[in-house]
Formats: structure tokens, sequence, C-alpha cells
């Protein structure tokens, strides 16, 4: 198989600034989105989730965006701190049974 | 601590040995999760079960992978001849219902 999963897609940010992690998903169907956020050697925990009724939701320092035209997911990160580094994960909702997780993105907060 | 906890949190064994790894659910959970996490990857869909019924497995899980929840509250998962390719992350997760899962800690396995 491919060593794509070896390579996490990175993302470097200055502490203060807004960070954007950003996710296609696979299944036009899917009608469920969730963020999660993973530290090292932890489970993910999950931030913000959407459904596909929705375009946009927002929690605390964190929104979601929903583009189900081009089946794109945004997470946007206000005032990031050295505490939001960790590896993202997009996950959509598979018929309500499971989720299927995208490949993951590391965010690195800069001091 | 009322979230999901996973038991034992790492495990070290040789190829051909078998190992069962414990979940205990967020408590009013009905459904709980099985997922596989290897290094650099999003964590992959293993089974599911609802109560205590098994509804749904993915083919990732070969036939020396067992999963049970005899009582609708805890699961097993048994990997019997542990092969270096079943090194992973174990994850476990519950919901209420098909909405969001909580995750618990993992089970890291590393198979010599």
């Amino acid at each position: 198989g491919e060593s794509v999963g070896l390579h996490l897609p990175t993302l470097s940010v200055q502490e203060g600034d807004n960070s954007i992690i950003n996710c296609a998903y696979s299944n036009s169907a899917s009608d469920y989105f969730i963020w999660y956020k993973q530290e090292s050697g932890k489970g993910p925990q999950f931030i913000i989730d959407i459904r596909s009724n929705m375009d946009k939701r927002q929690g605390q320092r964190v929104t979601v965006l929903l583009n189900k035209t081009v089946k794109h997911l945004s997470l946007q990160i206000a005032a990031t701190q050295p505490g939001d580094s960790a590896v993202y994960f997009c996950a959509e909702n598979n018929y309500g049974q499971n989720f299927v997780f995208g490949p993951g993105t590391r965010l690195s907060v800069l001091p | 601590d009322t979230g999901v906890s996973q038991n034992p949190r790492h495990k070290i064994t040789k190829r051909g040995q078998n190992v069962t790894f414990r979940c205990d659910p967020i408590s009013e959970h009905n459904r709980l999760y099985w997922y596989r996490q290897t290094l650099g990857q999003g964590p992959e869909f293993l089974t599911y079960f609802q109560n205590e019924a098994q509804l749904e497995k993915s083919r990732l899980l070969s036939d020396r992978f067992s999963a049970e929840r005899p009582k609708g509250s805890f699961s097993t998962l048994e990997i019997q001849r542990t092969e270096q390719g079943d090194s992973a992350m174990y994850l476990c997760a519950s919901s209420s219902g098909p909405d969001t899962q909580y995750f618990g800690p993992g089970t890291r396995l590393t198979v010599l």
C-alpha cells in the first residue's frame, strides 16, 4: 500500500494566529461529520460536529464549515494556542454505523 | 472518571501468542465500537455492537480476531496467533445513538 499515511500533512502556525485545517470527504451521502483532536498517545477527542443540513457551526474558538458541493470540510481555530498542537481528523458518518476517518493533519503551534 | 476506559494501555507480546483487550464504555451508552489505528493513519473501523449484539464487522477483522460484549456493557477484543502486522493502537468508542462517538485512550499492541 501507499505510504502517504506516514507523511501527515502539517500545518505550522504562530501562537495567536488563526488556523484552518481542511478535509475532503468521500461519500456524498454522508450526513454527519465530526472533527477530532488527537494528542500523542491518547485517543481522539471530540471537538465539534456538523450535520449535512448546515453549512457552518461555531463552538468555543472553533468553527466548522461544510461545503457539500465539493465535499469539503474545514476546521477553523481562532487564536491558536500551544495546547492546540495535535493531529486533527475529520470523520464522516457512514449510514449511522461507524465513522470513516480522513488521513489527519498535524498542527504545530510555534511560540 | 466517567469516560471510556481501556485496559491494558500497553501490551507487548511475541508473535503467535493470543492477546485480549478490554473496553468499558460510558455507562449509559448502548453502542460500542472497536477501531484500529496504525502510525500516521486515522482510525479504521473494525466492529460495532448495539447492546450485546454484534451488528457489523469490517473486512479488516480477520478470523483471528473476535469481539464480544456478553452483557451489553464492557467488551473484549481477542487476537489469536498474533502477527507483527497486528501491531497498532486499538481504540474503543461508545455512543448513545448514531451520533458522536467518544473514544477511550486506546491499547497499544506491539508484536515482536
